[in-house]
């Protein structure tokens, strides 16, 4: 079955660093995989998604993350952190025709 | 385009207490969702929907968990009877379906709270 896995349950950076979270994810087969974003008391919001073609993804508010196959991994950056950044970020993947994995978050604080 | 749309927001109930939850997914969506979010973690698939037929009930805990999508539009989630762990946010999601890429458009939930 599949399984995503996100280092870091908690990640804290300052305003103006470099956001780095990680995702890695089992799957024979690559999947589709996408980042989303929850703030309090909200639904989940898709940051972006790989599912063919060019392995690095821009998203929405300057987000990016890169599929690496050779590491099963689809980590999420972002160059210099704002204060709106802070929320909790979900990997997802999904295989064709089956249901989204998602992994257990990671909350990013974001430091004055 | 409206978006996912989920009532109610809040739930506060006492144990033992039914409780329903009512979800309006994007109009044209065939698949519909409901997902358990407890707190810290990741959502967790409870049934998805093609149309108006289950496909996907796996993991809905059928003694106390019912789902109907009447006519595959809206949905209703119930709990009877309620008990203090399921206490979480239930979270509709619609998609235009599983043979696609395209991703999960969320409500905002439904957060219970089961006293």
């Amino acid at each position: 079955a599949q399984s995503v896995t996100q280092l870091g349950s908690h990640v804290s950076v300052s305003e103006g660093a470099l956001v780095l979270l990680r995702c890695n994810y089992s799957s024979s087969v690559p999947p589709y995989l996408f980042w989303y974003v929850q703030y309090p008391n909200q639904g989940l919001q898709l940051l972006l998604k790989y599912t063919t073609g060019a392995t690095l993804v821009k998203g929405i508010n300057g987000f990016e993350a890169e599929f690496k196959k050779s590491e099963t991994s689809f980590h999420l950056t972002k160059p210099s952190a704002h204060m709106s950044d802070a929320a909790e970020y979900f990997c997802a993947v999904r295989n064709y025709g089956q249901n989204f994995v998602f992994g257990p978050g990671t909350r990013l604080s974001v430091l004055p | 385009e409206a978006g996912v749309v989920q009532s109610p927001r809040y739930k506060i109930i006492e144990k033992k207490q039914p409780v329903a939850f009512w979800c309006n997914p994007i109009s044209g969506h065939n698949t519909l969702y409901w997902y358990l979010q407890n707190l810290g973690q990741g959502p967790e698939l409870l049934i998805r929907y093609e149309n108006e037929e289950a496909v996907d009930d796996s993991q809905l805990p059928k003694d106390r968990f019912s789902a109907e999508r009447l006519k595959g539009v809206d949905s209703t989630l119930k709990i009877q009877p309620a008990e203090l762990g399921d206490s979480a946010v239930y979270l509709c999601a619609s998609s235009f379906g599983t043979g696609d890429t395209g991703e999960l458009f969320f409500g905002e939930g439904s957060r219970l709270t089961v006293l």
